[in-house]
């Protein structure tokens, strides 16, 4: 696709309950970061992968979070017993290697996640 | 560990001014890359410039440019001539070097405000 792509766009969920959120990188993008943000808060890092390896989880909250990326693309973000503390919008973006240089990141429209 | 503060939360600026957005970073690595992102209120994110921490001259794109100062580890991005449309929530943000620390950090942010 022309962009990076998330979806859901929007995820109602009841407490308790686990949830995926899906990334799709630009083509031929090697690096994909995970980002939450909360209403009116800057972006707290999550993870990021090169690849399928992921050598940074270090932002990952907590046990309930995991993330996995398949094929060198698309990457999955799983929330497992969704707390209400989890709402956010959790935005997903990739770069490429420019002459051994990761780029600038480009970002997806982001997932809106609710729980109630 | 790295580091980009924002001091400035909120920020009113007379349309056709001149605006100059705080950032300063922390970070032991000596090649790292600084980029800035813009945030409407309808919540992409946006690209705006990058400054490589090796790179000789300031990084300039359009309106925007960055005024790097390597040894006081400050990038403060100066939007000229501002319009309407540059209200915004601006993000500072650092990547690490390739291979070593690559995630991308960023800033709290700040919100721009252009008065008419």
């Amino acid at each position: 696709g022309a962009g990076v792509s998330q979806s859901p766009s929007n995820k109602v969920t009841e407490k308790g309950k686990d949830v995926e959120l899906r990334c799709d990188p630009i083509s031929g993008h090697t690096a994909l970061y995970w980002y939450r943000q909360s209403l009116g808060q800057g972006l707290e890092f999550l993870i990021y992968f090169q690849g399928n390896s992921a050598p940074d989880k270090s932002g990952l909250p907590s046990d309930r979070f995991s993330a996995e990326r398949t094929g060198g693309s698309v990457s999955t973000l799983t929330i497992q017993r969704t707390q209400q503390e989890d709402s956010a919008v959790y935005l997903c973006a990739s770069s490429f290697v420019l002459r051994g240089v990761n780029t600038e990141a480009f970002f997806g429209q982001g997932t809106r996640l609710t729980v109630v | 560990a790295q580091k980009i503060t924002q001091t400035q939360p909120g920020m009113f600026v007379q349309e056709k001014e001149a605006v100059t957005l705080d950032c300063t970073y922390d970070t032991s690595d000596p090649s790292y890359g600084l980029f800035w992102y813009k945030q409407p209120s309808s919540g992409e994110m946006i690209f705006l410039i990058y400054q490589g921490s090796y790179d000789q001259q300031n990084a300039t794109e359009g309106r925007y440019s960055l005024n790097f100062q390597k040894a006081r580890k400050s990038a403060n991005l100066v939007i000229s001539a501002s319009q309407l449309g540059d209200s915004a929530m601006y993000f500072c943000a650092m990547r690490g070097a390739m291979n070593r620390d690559d995630k991308i950090i960023f800033g709290k942010g700040t919100r721009l405000h252009i008065l008419p």
